[in-house]
């Protein structure tokens, strides 16, 4: 079946600094990527939808310059969370989207771990 | 707007017990709902959906029916096994909109 690969799994970053979270479709092409994010406890909240060679859509009181997305390939979506704070410490996890599932399959990576110390 | 209620857990049980999960929903247009799974360190995984009402999802014993009257759709298992620990999300999309809405998620703990 359709994979997701996400990657790092888990990051430890100092304050200031930019981290990148990768994520990949494996075996497919992923028309539209979707970024969420997750606190403890508390849903999986969506950030940003990102269309492949288009620039994303942020929901609303999502920073997109701090939260840069980029979708430059059918198989490959990124987030660079700049400049981060301790609390941008959280878990963060994509989700593809192959139309040819009819529209019903997303695919989710295995999370990110963000801790800003 | 959207949104989706979920019971809190963590929700304990001994093998072989009968588990719902309640789950209620908010939505504008003509949601599809869907339950999620996370087992520990593993990706949310599609545990079954249902696309209109009175539809019921199933898989791997799970069943779920979409009830517009009461806007729910509870998950359910008749037997439950110590390899279904795992986080569940209650989910849905909603015409125009592709995302997913999530709910918080319900932990479920088997015990032997």
């Amino acid at each position: 079946g359709a994979v997701v690969s996400q990657h790092p799994s888990r990051v430890i970053c100092k304050s200031g600094t930019s981290v990148k979270i990768e994520c990949r479709s494996l075996d497919f092409q992923a028309t539209t990527m979707f970024w969420y994010r997750q606190f403890p406890k508390q849903s999986l909240m969506l950030m940003a939808t990102s269309n492949e060679g288009s620039k994303a859509t942020y929901e609303q009181g999502v920073e997109k310059d701090k939260f840069l997305i980029n979708h430059a390939s059918l198989t490959l979506s990124t987030l660079t969370v700049t400049s981060a704070h301790p609390e941008d410490s959280s878990f963060y996890i994509c989700s593809a989207s192959d139309q040819g599932q009819g529209n019903y399959g997303y695919t989710f990576g295995s999370g990110t771990r963000l801790t800003v110390v | 707007g959207n949104s989706v209620t979920q019971m809190e857990g963590p929700v304990t049980l001994s093998e072989e017990a009968f588990l719902t999960i309640n789950c209620t929903y908010t939505a504008t247009g003509y949601p599809s709902l869907f339950w999620y799974v996370q087992y520990p360190g593993e990706g949310l995984q599609l545990l079954l959906k249902a696309t209109k009402a009175d539809d019921k999802g199933s898989n791997k014993g799970f069943e779920a029916t979409y009830r517009k009257e009461t806007t729910s759709f509870h998950l359910e298992k008749g037997s439950v096994q110590v390899s279904d620990s795992a986080v569940y999300f209650c989910a849905l999309t909603d015409t125009g909109r592709r995302a997913l809405t999530f709910g918080s998620g319900t932990r479920l703990q088997v015990q032997p």
